[in-house]
């Protein structure tokens, strides 16, 4: 499964937007860029995924570098709710499986 | 609520017990997949099935544990002689084939122990 590389931790302001970082210099033309989090004491949940085109949902945005080597996910104005683990996966089409890393850390500070 | 269920939330074990934990999917959902997450670390795969049949089991899932998925419905992961190395999240998901590309539902996880 191709790589991909996030900062350990981040820190942001309540009410303020979020830009995570994701780098994946070995993706391949397959790999669909999924975002999933998970909050304190629960299971992971699906943010956004997307493939070429950056993507919006009610949770975030999804800009995908046009080279592709890179994402970020956008939080448009981060709430207290909105600390978690935020892991980037990537998955090729058809493969079920998820291949998660470490993920990075956002704390919203008040 | 008609998410992901798992049972039991919590068991703490003696080294060498055998344990089962229950996952029940999302009912009209015919993929359920088992993750293990330990502490610091993002979750690991370990297995998944569509209906009844189990399609991909990770190197991770040695010869003590055992998953299965009788009738297509809910499933049960098996680890037998349990060791302290096994302490850890056991998390299930369960997605829809031809649903949502990938999107996986996931559950509460039952958090194993083991002394």
């Amino acid at each position: 499964d191709a790589k991909t590389t996030q900062p350990n931790s981040m820190e942001s302001n309540e009410e303020e937007p979020v830009h995570l970082p994701c780098n994946h210099s070995t993706i391949s033309g397959t790999d669909y860029i999924h975002w999933y989090r998970q909050l304190p004491s629960q299971g992971p949940e699906y943010v956004i995924h997307g493939l070429t085109s950056n993507v919006n949902n009610r949770m975030a945005s999804l800009a995908i570098a046009e080279d592709r080597k890179s994402s970020t996910l956008i939080l448009h104005r981060a709430t207290l709710r909105d600390a978690a683990v935020y892991y980037c996966i990537l998955s090729v089409f058809g493969n079920e499986k998820l291949t998660f890393g470490t993920g990075t850390r956002l704390t919203i500070i008040p | 609520d008609t998410g992901v269920s798992q049972d039991p939330r919590h068991k703490i074990t003696k080294r060498g017990q055998n344990v089962t934990f229950r996952c029940d999917p999302i009912s009209e959902h015919n993929r359920l997949y088992w993750y293990r997450q330990t502490l610091g670390q993002g979750p690991e795969f370990l297995t998944y099935f569509q209906n009844e049949a189990q399609l991909e089991k990770s190197r991770l899932l040695s010869d003590r544990f055992s998953a299965e998925r009788p009738k297509g419905s809910f499933s049960t992961l098996e680890i037998q002689r349990t060791e302290q190395g096994d302490s850890a999240m056991y998390l299930c998901a369960s997605s829809l084939q031809g649903g949502s590309l990938n999107e996986q539902f996931f559950g509460p996880g039952t958090r194993l122990t083991v002394l």
